[in-house]
Formats: structure tokens, sequence, C-alpha cells
């Protein structure tokens, strides 16, 4: 049981290039979600989805994309890579979207975008 | 205003001190409510749920007061290893969306 899994843990881009970060849980949760995290800004939500098949935008979503194809995967895609989204970003997975329920962070993939 | 706001901190605390962090909640249909710790450039990890009683695990105490709407971690016997950064979570189960604040930092230091 690996938990929820992020590749890759760096990446460095220029502007203008896009990439997508992978994220997975073996857990069988349906709440999925990616987070971005900044110095003195806490943690963001950009995108998140209830289920396979099902994705809404959180509080920064502008500038990514996601989809939810299979209730494992959940990858977050930029589309042209900007300075200002150079950040920490995480994956997490909960269980249902039942607000009670535990998040599972990734390790995190550190982004920087020159 | 932000949906959570914590004091960033830092706090230094010697071993075996007793510290106290704070957070506010701006929404008052905030139903659930977390404190996560995050090790330096790592990911966020559960500490404790919160619950309207209050509860207790070990030397951590968590206090939810809806009326005033904030929500406190106390360490009693603070240890080497507690040093790291403590997140306030707040959830409202309408829109599936978890709200963080930006940390308290605590150092303890021996």
């Amino acid at each position: 049981n690996a938990g929820v899994t992020q590749t890759p843990k760096f990446q460095v881009l220029k502007t203008g290039q896009s990439m997508t970060l992978q994220c997975a849980q073996d857990m069988n949760h349906e709440y999925m979600s990616w987070y971005r995290q900044d110095p003195g800004m806490g943690l963001r939500l950009i995108h998140y989805s209830v289920g396979a098949g099902i994705t809404d935008q959180g509080e920064v979503p502008n500038g990514y994309n996601v989809s939810r194809s299979t209730t494992e995967d959940f990858p977050l895609r930029l589309l042209s890579a900007a300075p200002s989204q150079t950040s920490v970003y995480f994956c997490a997975s909960t269980m249902g979207a039942g607000s009670t329920d535990t998040q599972y962070f990734g390790p995190g993939t550190r982004l920087t975008v020159l | 205003r932000k949906e959570v706001e914590q004091d960033p901190g830092p706090f230094n605390v010697p071993e075996g001190a007793t510290v106290a962090f704070n957070c506010t909640y701006s929404n008052s249909a905030s139903q659930s409510f977390f404190w996560y710790r995050q090790d330096c450039r790592k990911e966020p990890k559960l500490l404790m749920s919160v619950y309207s009683s209050g509860n207790e695990d070990g030397r951590f105490t968590a206090q939810l007061n809806r009326a005033s709407q904030y929500i406190s971690l106390l360490i009693r016997d603070s240890k080497l290893s507690d040093s790291a950064t403590y997140l306030c979570v707040v959830n409202r189960y309408t829109g599936n969306q978890f709200y963080f604040g930006t940390g308290t930092s605590l150092t303890v230091i021996p």
C-alpha cells in the first residue's frame, strides 16, 4: 500500500512550457485534490474531484487543468508555465467527500519556472 | 478575509514547556476542524481532529469554540520532535473544500 504518490519530485520549466504533474493513490479514495503551497500563503486548493469523471475548481484554478478518468489517478496539467506557478504542489486524497475524513498527502512536487 | 487565520509565530520554547496555538475561522458554516503537522519540506500529516467537546491525544489537547469561531491546540511537555509547523484546517461540508491556515512554526529548544 503506497498511499499517495507524486511524480516528479522536482521539475524546472521555462516560461511557456507545459507539463503534467502525476498523482496516484491506491487506497480506493473517492476524493482527490491538488494544492499549491507558497511561503506565507498556506496551502491553496487548485482543483478537486469527488469521483471518477467529476472535477471542480478550487480557490486558484487559473492556468491549470485536471481530469479524473480513473479513481486512482488525478493528473494536474500546467498549460503554459509562468514564473508565478513556481511553488510546491501537493496532491491529497480522502476516503470520501465527507468533511470528517482524513486527507492523505503525497510527498509533493517542487516546481520552478524560469 | 481569510477563511482560516493563524499566528505564524515562530514559537521558540524550551523542552518540557507547554505551548498553545490558536486559530480562527471566518465561516460559521464550517463543520469539521483539524490540526495537521508539517515537517520542513515534507507533506502535511493529520495530527488530530477537533471535536466540539474537546479532545486529547497524549500530550496534545484540541479545543473548539463555535461561538467565537476559534480552535486551539495545546502541547504539554514539549519534545524536540514536536518542532514543526502546525496547520489549522477547516471544512465546510457543502463544497467539499478544506481550508488551510498558513501554519504556526514551533521550535523546541534543548
